[in-house]
């Protein structure tokens, strides 16, 4: 069975400060990984993708990737409390098919 | 990204019937997929439907209690059969497109509907 860890929180960070939020996966072969957000009520939209390992940047988000360790992370600058939602981490598994965690909810405190 | 006009946005329904959602999208795309989200939990892919042929469904989700349409490159529908409590949630469909920056891409979701069998 393939999974995609995530603590399903809340998360409460106060607004301005950096929000770390995790992912483990369990499926070695992985190649496609991606953040999207959830407001309460709405359907997902998606923040970030990212195929390599290491760092990428877009805003105020940034996206970490660690194939060997499985492990592959999501870093909101400068939080705000618009950034309260929940955020689902997703892993493609080879062809279309692509597992969601359960999501994290975070909190940003203005 | 790709906008997709998701309807109804909301039912109620009595066991036994059905319901079918439709999904429009703006532009052609190739493959288009259904989600099921249940209350608190992590979206499961139900089936991927490619213009032109049959769709393709995952383990648990059958065509019959689930048939799906793919008529044209922009339209899809999803009808759930035979409804039961246990078919309450929020169904969403999909498609690959850029996310909310063109540096990624990846899924856009329709708006969802939230099925409610009573």
């Amino acid at each position: 069975q393939k999974e995609v860890e995530q603590n399903s929180g809340p998360l409460s960070v106060p607004e301005g400060a950096i929000a770390s939020l995790n992912c483990t996966y369990s499926d070695r072969g992985s190649q496609s990984f991606f953040w999207y957000r959830q407001y309460s009520g709405k359907s997902p939209e998606l923040i970030m993708s990212i195929y390599s390992n290491g760092d990428k940047e877009d805003g105020r988000f940034t996206a970490q990737l660690n194939k060997a360790s499985q492990y592959v992370s999501l870093l909101i600058r400068d939080s705000q409390p618009s950034d309260s939602a929940t955020y689902l981490c997703a892993v493609n598994t080879g062809g279309f098919k692509t597992i969601f965690g359960a999501g994290t909810r975070l909190f940003v405190k203005a | 990204s790709a906008v997709i006009s998701q309807k109804p946005s909301r039912d109620i329904c009595q066991r036994g019937t059905s319901l079918t959602i439709q999904c429009q999208v703006d532009s052609q795309v190739t493959m288009m997929f259904w989600y099921r989200q249940q209350p608190g939990q992590s979206l499961t892919l139900i089936a991927t439907a490619n213009q032109g042929s049959e769709a393709t469904y995952e383990s648990g989700f059958v065509i019959d209690k689930f048939p799906i349409s793919r008529p044209n490159l922009t339209f899809s529908t999803l009808t759930v059969s035979n409804m039961s409590p246990e078919d309450s949630s929020i169904y969403l469909c999909s498609v690959e497109s850029e996310g909310l920056s063109q540096a990624n891409y990846g899924y856009t979701f329709g708006s969802g509907t939230r099925l409610t069998v009573v």
